[in-house]
């Protein structure tokens, strides 16, 4: 069966530090890999969305990176966390086999 | 523009009340429909998907929904709540991946929180 690792589940960075979240993903392969952020009664941001090894959309400009250095890993990266880069993140992976999207249980970063 | 309005951000009813959680979107090809439920401090679990044929699907925990394509609307529904139900709850859409240049993206309405009254 299919699961979605995301980690770390919680997270305090102190502003300025650098930040590296990670998701993978086991039993698929070739799956299409994203990147949320929830805040508090906006509902869920598409940030990134990955269709294969090292192909990154970038939905919205921010100070956030993201990479796919392998079939099933997905990272979310900054350089440098500002205070608005505080949230909950989620990573989901979708395939062509299936109609849902399958997520991780979040990162909750808080930046201060 | 492709959207999704659930216009309920916060409901309470009472344990044993029926429930009906409000979806409307905006999409322009054929959607896929999903509704999801979150705890405090978790990700999203799938409560149930509509994607083609009979209108009404069933999902986890009791919960259905209802497609009306002319009045593009998902609504969630359940005849009974129960206290562990309180949680906040997503309407989604999306296209099926590859489809049309999709990637797969879902579009998430803001959230409706659920509280149940003992």
């Amino acid at each position: 069966s299919q699961t979605i690792h995301q980690w770390p589940a919680t997270l305090v960075q102190p502003v300025g530090s650098p930040l590296s979240l990670e998701c993978t993903v086991e039993g698929t392969s070739n799956p299409n890999l994203y990147w949320y952020r929830q805040a508090a009664g906006r509902g869920l941001q598409l940030l990134f969305y990955s269709v294969g090894i090292g192909q990154i959309s970038s939905e919205v400009p921010q100070n956030l990176s993201a990479s796919r250095p392998q079939d099933r890993q997905f990272i979310l990266s900054s350089k440098k966390l500002l205070l608005s880069d505080s949230g909950f993140y989620l990573c989901a992976w979708r395939s062509q086999s299936n109609t849902e999207a399958f997520f991780g249980q979040g990162t909750r970063l808080t930046v201060v | 523009a492709q959207s999704v309005t659930q216009p309920d951000i916060h409901i309470t009813v009472s344990e044993g009340a029926s429930l009906e959680l409000r979806c409307n979107y905006s999409y322009g090809a054929t959607p896929y429909l999903f509704w999801y439920v979150q705890s405090p401090g978790q990700g999203l679990q799938l409560l149930l998907k509509y994607f083609s044929g009979d209108t009404l699907v069933q999902g986890i925990k009791g919960f259905e929904a209802e497609f009306k394509r002319s009045q593009s609307s998902f609504n969630l529904r359940k005849p009974s709540v129960h206290w562990s139900d309180a949680a906040e709850y997503f309407c989604a859409v999306g296209a099926k991946v590859n489809y049309g240049g999709s990637q797969g993206n879902l579009i998430f309405g803001k959230g409706t929180k659920l509280s149940v009254k003992p």
